[in-house]
């Protein structure tokens, strides 16, 4: 059972590239979250989704755009890179009345 | 005033020791509190959950949950080496509402 799972894990981009991260879960579970993780921030929620073809912001949505076409796929994508995108980004599902995390994503943009 | 303080740490303890680990909130909504174990370039894992008030004991980890004070704890009975990690708390009202963590606090325990 993988559960959840997140590729790339490691991403070197360039600024003003496109880059999606993707995430799978196995569980089918409506719920799915992005969150960005930096040192003196913490997690942070960037795009939520309740359902296919459903999403809403979360505190830091600028710079990202997401997409459900599945249940159990939910891509995050940064349309121009910057470097202040520069982070480890984390997805999680809704399961059993709190969030399960993805192993993450750490992306570094030059 | 952050809707969730959590002391970053370092926080460093022998093996064997108690540790405390606490995070204050200010929104009276919040029902529903979480501990997650964060290891070194992992997701973080649900460690302990509680709804309310009260205590909740699963092996040598304790939540406590005080509403009225708007204080949760984690307790670790005999620290091992392995439970060197980040404890993020989270908090969330009801429905399917979306989580407030804290910031983290780390934790070494030396052998």
């Amino acid at each position: 059972d993988a559960g959840i799972t997140q590729s790339p894990r490691y991403k070197i981009t360039e600024t003003g590239r496109q880059v999606t991260l993707m995430c799978h879960q196995t569980w089918s579970h409506s719920y799915m979250f992005w969150y960005r993780q930096d040192l003196g921030h913490g997690l942070r929620l960037i795009y939520y989704s309740a359902a296919a073809d459903i999403t809403d912001k979360g505190e830091v949505p600028d710079g990202y755009v997401v997409s459900r076409s599945k249940t159990e796929n939910f891509p995050l994508t940064l349309e121009s890179a910057t470097r202040s995108q520069t982070s480890v980004y984390f997805c999680a599902t809704w399961g059993q009345e709190t969030q399960y995390f993805g192993p993450g994503t750490r992306l570094l943009v030059l | 005033q952050k809707e969730v303080e959590q002391d970053p740490g370092p926080l460093s303890v022998p093996e064997g020791a108690i540790v405390s680990l606490n995070c204050t909130y200010s929104n009276s909504a919040f029902q529903y509190f979480m501990w997650y174990r964060q290891y070194s370039r992992k997701g973080p894992e649900l460690l302990m959950y509680t709804y309310s008030s009260g205590n909740k004991e699963d092996g040598r980890f304790t939540a406590q949950v005080d509403k009225s004070s708007k204080y949760i704890s984690l307790f670790i009975r005999d620290s091992q080496p392995s439970d060197s990690a980040t404890y993020l708390c989270a908090m969330r009202g009801g429905g399917y509402s979306t989580l407030t963590f804290g910031k983290g606090t780390m934790l070494l325990v030396s052998p």
